[in-house]
This record gives structure tokens, sequence and C-alpha cells, in this order.
């Protein structure tokens, strides 16, 4: 049981490139989230799925978009990177029923756009 | 959309002196208010959460505490110790079907000191 596993560990891209994250998760989780992490800023929501093929948006959705085909897998894209978009980006899950709320953390992707 | 307000930004203990971090939202439908506490270069992990029909919570050297009338809650750090040593982050949201949108707060860098 690896829990979520994010990949790749790092990446640096030029302006204009395009990449996708990935997210798995072997909890059988319902709920897939994908945060980005900005020195002083926190956490914050990029784009949210609620189960095998939905996708939503979050708090800052522009620039990415997002896939769940498999109840297992989240992924992430960035179609033309943007230096704004260095950060260090997190994907989260959580399962159904009476731990709903709790989200469980991958190791996270750093990423370089220069 | 939730704001979530965390001071202060960093605070320094006496190793066994207590710490509190203080948060406050915007939204009084949120009914989920957790603590991740995340070491550096580390994922954040959960380390104590409380809802909203629940004053208070305590776990070991943890508690947290939640005034709904003012909108603010707290996390409670006793008998510090320097693996305690990280940042926290507070967070609120309102679970839905619809999935559970976490809003976190900026962080609060702990420092224990020998």
């Amino acid at each position: 049981n690896a829990g979520v596993t994010q990949t790749p560990k790092f990446r640096v891209l030029k302006t204009g490139q395009s990449m996708t994250l990935l997210c798995a998760q072997d909890m059988n989780h319902e709920y897939m989230y994908w945060y980005r992490q900005d020195p002083g800023m926190g956490l914050r929501l990029i784009h949210y799925s609620v189960g095998e093929g939905t996708t939503a948006k979050g708090e800052v959705p522009d620039g990415y978009n997002v896939s769940r085909l498999k109840k297992q897998n989240f992924l992430l894209g960035l179609e033309s990177a943007a230096p704004s978009q260095t950060s260090v980006y997190f994907c989260a899950s959580s399962p159904p029923g009476r731990e709903k709320n709790i989200q469980y953390f991958g190791a996270g992707t750093r990423l370089s756009v220069l | 959309g939730e704001n979530v307000e965390q001071h202060p930004s960093t605070l320094s203990v006496q190793e066994g002196d207590s710490a509190v971090i203080k948060c406050t939202y915007s939204d009084s439908a949120s009914n989920y208010f957790p603590w991740y506490k995340q070491e550096l270069g580390k994922r954040p992990q959960l380390i104590i959460d409380i809802r909203s029909n629940v004053g208070e919570k305590k776990d070991q050297r943890i508690a947290v505490t939640l005034n709904k009338t003012a909108k603010h809650f707290s996390l409670h750090i006793t008998e510090t110790q320097p693996e305690d040593s990280a940042v926290y982050f507070c967070a609120a949201s309102l679970f839905t079907g619809g999935g559970n949108k976490l809003t976190f707060g900026t962080g609060t860098q702990l420092k224990v000191e020998l």
C-alpha cells in the first residue's frame, strides 16, 4: 500500500512547454485534489474530483487542466507553462464514508518554469 | 468564498513551553477545521481536526479549540519538543457531496529552541 504517489518529483520546464503531473492512489479513495504551494501563501486548491470521470475547478484553476479517467489516477496538465506556475504541487485524496473529510497528501512535485 | 487568516507567521518557544496558533475564518457555514504539520521538504500531514459540533478536542500534547460564534479556532501544543519544529497550517471547509474543498491559512513557522 503506497498511499498517494506523485510523479515526477522534480521538473524544470521552459516557458511555453507542456507537461503532465501524475497522481496515483491505491486506497480506493473517491475524492482527489490538486494544490499548489507557494512561499507565504499556504496551499491553494487548483482542481478537484469527486469520482471517476468528474472534475471541478478550485480556487486557482487558470492555466491548468485535469482528467480523472481512472479512479486511482488524477492528472494535472500544464498546456503552456509560465514562470508564474513555478511552485510545489501536491496531490491529495480522501476516502468515502466516515473519514471523508481527511485528506492524505502525496510527497509533492517541485516544478520550475524558466 | 472562504478566507482563512492565521497568526502568527513565526513563533519561537523554549523547549517545554506551550505554543498557540490562531486562525479565523469568514464563512459561517464551514464545518470542518483540520490542522496540518509540514516539515521542511515534506508533505503536509494531518495532526488533529475538529468538526463544528465540537468545541474542543485533545490528542496527547495537542489540542484544538473552536469558537463558532467568533469564527476562530486555535491549536495548542503543550510541553513542546524540538521535533515539533515545523510549519503548521490551519484550514477550513464545508464538506458537501461535492467534496471537501479546504481553504488553508498561510502557515506558522514554529521553532522550538533547546
